[in-house]
């Protein structure tokens, strides 16, 4: 299957930092996505990215497809960003190949 | 209208028992999908269906079955429920088959599954 790593594992913010994260994936995809888990569990749609650049008020990600990674900014976090943000690929649709995640803490 | 929803959210349960989860799809998709989040949080594929034939099924214990009635439902049927049975179960949807582009997950709400 695809390897997918994502860094930093855990990373504090204070509230109104800026922030990147960062996903490496092992071989060619098409579909590239960007969740949030919230503190309640829920797994949020932040973006469809397969390439290029996609931006959503204060959140911005970018993949290079060709380079076989991805980084999500999050800019002024806020404490409502906390939780964990998975990065998630595939090719066939068969299944989706998950990141570790990347726990965040927005402290204020 | 939640595009994908998961009854129950949450199942308290004790060993040895059989328990179902409902999944239901409202987006028209040809695939559906259970996941597992263990408690490092790591999500993994259980099953994948697309127009209800199975086709993933990773290693599993066989007391765990799947069962897709339509393309918009895929229920999960676990028997003989174990202490290390206990973790959230995450049911999705994605349209495989599309004139371009890849295919996108979305994810229901998540069932929390506890074996006492």
């Amino acid at each position: 299957g695809i390897q997918v790593e994502q860094s930093p594992p855990d990373l504090i913010l204070q509230e109104g930092a800026n922030s990147t994260l960062r996903c490496n994936f092992s071989d060619s995809v098409n579909n590239l996505q960007w969740f949030h888990q919230n503190p309640w569990g829920q797994l949020i749609n932040l973006f469809y990215i397969p390439s290029g650049t996609k931006q959503n008020g204060r959140l911005s990600a970018t993949t290079v497809a060709t380079e076989r990674y991805s980084l999500l900014y999050i800019s002024s976090s806020q404490t409502t960003d906390s939780g964990v943000y998975f990065c998630a690929v595939g090719y066939t649709g068969n299944q989706f190949y998950f990141g570790t995640g990347t726990s965040l803490t927005v402290i204020p | 209208d939640t595009a994908v929803s998961q009854t129950p959210k949450y199942l308290v349960t004790q060993m040895g028992n059989d328990k179902s989860i409902k999944c239901e799809q409202n987006l028209g998709h040809d695939t559906m999908y259970w996941y597992k989040q263990d408690s490092k949080k790591f999500l993994k594929i259980m099953f994948s269906y697309n127009n209800k034939e199975l086709i993933i099924n990773e290693t599993v214990p066989n007391r765990f079955s799947p069962k897709s009635p339509d393309k918009a439902h895929l229920n999960l049927h676990i028997n003989s429920l174990e202490l290390g049975d206990s973790a959230v179960y995450f049911c999705a949807s994605s349209q495989v088959y599309r004139r371009q582009g890849g295919p996108e997950a979305f994810f229901g709400q998540g069932t929390r599954l506890t074996v006492v």
